[in-house]
């Protein structure tokens, strides 16, 4: 059975390129959620969707992150533009029901030159 | 809002002696708890969870961990440490107030084992 799955795992780009992360949830998960993992910050929860409704925001740091989940087997999460200062881990993770526990992807590891 | 603290950002141990990772919580109803592991270059992996069943929660890899109500705690053990436990631990909360099973996560704790 796949878990989470996410694209690219490594992402090198430029100063001021559109970054596109994509995730797969695990077949059947109602929730999904988009996390930055960083040693200055550690992990740090950007957004959720509950049955692919943004449900809270609060974490995106600005403006420049976007998230859209269009149906129950896909997100992303967007950058534009990037900064050097968005180069972190990006985790997935989607949960089967309320209060589970969530299942995380390998993550998407972003370089921002 | 909930709250999880893990005492220690980094612990060591000998192999085959005993692990100990702490976590408090705080919560303002009854609450859910995970250990997550997570080993380098990778994500998160649940180790265990206590969803208000029994205390004594039994995980994978020989870990288990205790809730105890009059503590806040949910501390991490381990009776002997092996070397492939080297890792990040992540203790969290879920937040039952929400319309989805968010969760609240701790710092981390580093555990090193050496020989």
């Amino acid at each position: 059975d796949a878990g989470v799955i996410q694209s690219p795992r490594h992402e090198v780009t430029e100063m001021g390129q559109e970054v596109t992360l994509r995730c797969k949830p695990i077949s059947g998960h109602n929730s999904l959620f988009w996390y930055r993992q960083t040693m200055m910050r550690g992990l740090e929860l950007l957004i959720y969707f509950n049955n692919n409704v943004p449900i809270d925001d609060s974490g995106m740091p600005e403006d420049r992150f976007s998230a859209k989940m269009p149906n129950a087997s896909f997100s992303t999460l967007k950058i534009q533009p990037s900064e050097p200062r968005d180069s972190a881990v990006y985790f997935c993770a989607s949960s089967p029901s309320d209060y589970n526990e969530q299942f995380f992807g390998p993550g998407t590891r972003l370089t921002v030159l | 809002a909930q709250s999880v603290t893990q005492l220690g950002s980094h612990v060591s141990v000998s192999e085959g002696a005993l692990v100990l990772l702490r976590c408090n919580y705080s919560s303002s109803v009854p609450p859910y708890l995970f250990w997550y592991v997570q080993y380098p270059n990778q994500g998160l992996q649940l180790l265990l969870k206590y969803t208000s069943a029994a205390t004594l929660v039994k995980g994978i890899n020989g870990f288990e961990a205790e809730f105890k109500k009059s503590e806040t705690s949910f501390h991490l053990t381990k009776p002997s440490a092996h070397m492939s436990d080297a890792a990040e631990y992540f203790c969290a909360v879920s937040d039952r107030t929400g319309t989805a099973s968010k969760l609240t996560f701790g710092t981390g704790t580093r555990l090193q084992v050496t020989l």
